[in-house]
């Protein structure tokens, strides 16, 4: 079965400071791979997904993730985060062929002003 | 992209109670899908509701307990059956649009007293 890992359940940063978020996924076939940010009371927004070719892709608000297949790896980044950054992310993958989304346990990120 | 709404957004119920929540789409969507957030946790997906067919529960789900309608392409209903204080979630529907990206409700938040 598919499953996806997020290292980071807690992060904490000042602004201006870099982000790197992990995740890992289990699945041996072709994957979708997505990022999605839930900003506080608002809805599940999708950041950037991955599907095939360039494997660094780079999504809304300068946010980029790197798709590393021989470490199963689909990592968030930015190079430096804005207050307004303070949300909760989800990694996520699915098999195309089936549509169903499994996501990580999420991460909250607090930017501290 | 696609707006989808929920009703209703929130509310609170007893026990032994049943709850229906609406899925509303702007556009037509073969593939639905419903997902469980519980407090302090990522999304669960409970099932995939596709138009014309039963809807397919994820292990762990069943169909008396969250009967699910798919009556056309544009709308879709989960109900939460006999309720217990365990099912106080955010519900939330999605819709995978072509192009494998899929696209999440607001949400609705339940209590259980």
């Amino acid at each position: 079965a598919q499953s996806v890992s997020q290292h980071n359940h807690h992060v904490i940063l000042s602004e201006a400071a870099s982000l790197e978020l992990g995740c890992n996924y289990s699945y041996g076939g072709t994957v979708n791979l997505f990022w999605y940010v839930q900003y506080p009371g608002q809805h599940l927004q999708l950041l950037l997904k991955y599907f095939s070719g360039d494997p660094l892709v780079k999504g809304i608000k300068g946010f980029e993730a790197e798709f590393i297949k021989s470490k199963f790896s689909f990592n968030l980044r930015k190079p430096s985060v804005q207050w307004s950054d303070t949300a909760e992310y989800f990694c996520a993958v699915n098999a195309p062929n089936t549509g169903k989304l499994i996501f990580g346990q999420g991460t909250t990120l607090q930017v501290k002003p | 992209s696609a707006v989808i709404s929920q009703k209703p957004s929130r509310d609170i119920c007893q026990r032994g109670t049943s709850l229906t929540i609406q899925c509303q789409v702007d556009s037509q969507v073969t593939m639905m899908f419903w997902y469980r957030q519980q407090p302090g946790q990522s999304l669960t997906l409970i099932a995939t509701a596709n138009q014309g067919s039963e809807a397919t529960y994820e292990s762990g789900f069943v169909i008396d307990k969250f009967p699910i309608s798919r009556p056309n392409l544009t709308f879709s209903t989960l109900t939460v059956s006999n309720m217990s204080p365990e099912d106080s979630s955010i519900y939330l529907c999605s819709v995978r649009l072509a192009g494998n990206e899929q696209f999440f409700g607001p949400g609705t938040r339940l209590t259980v007293l």
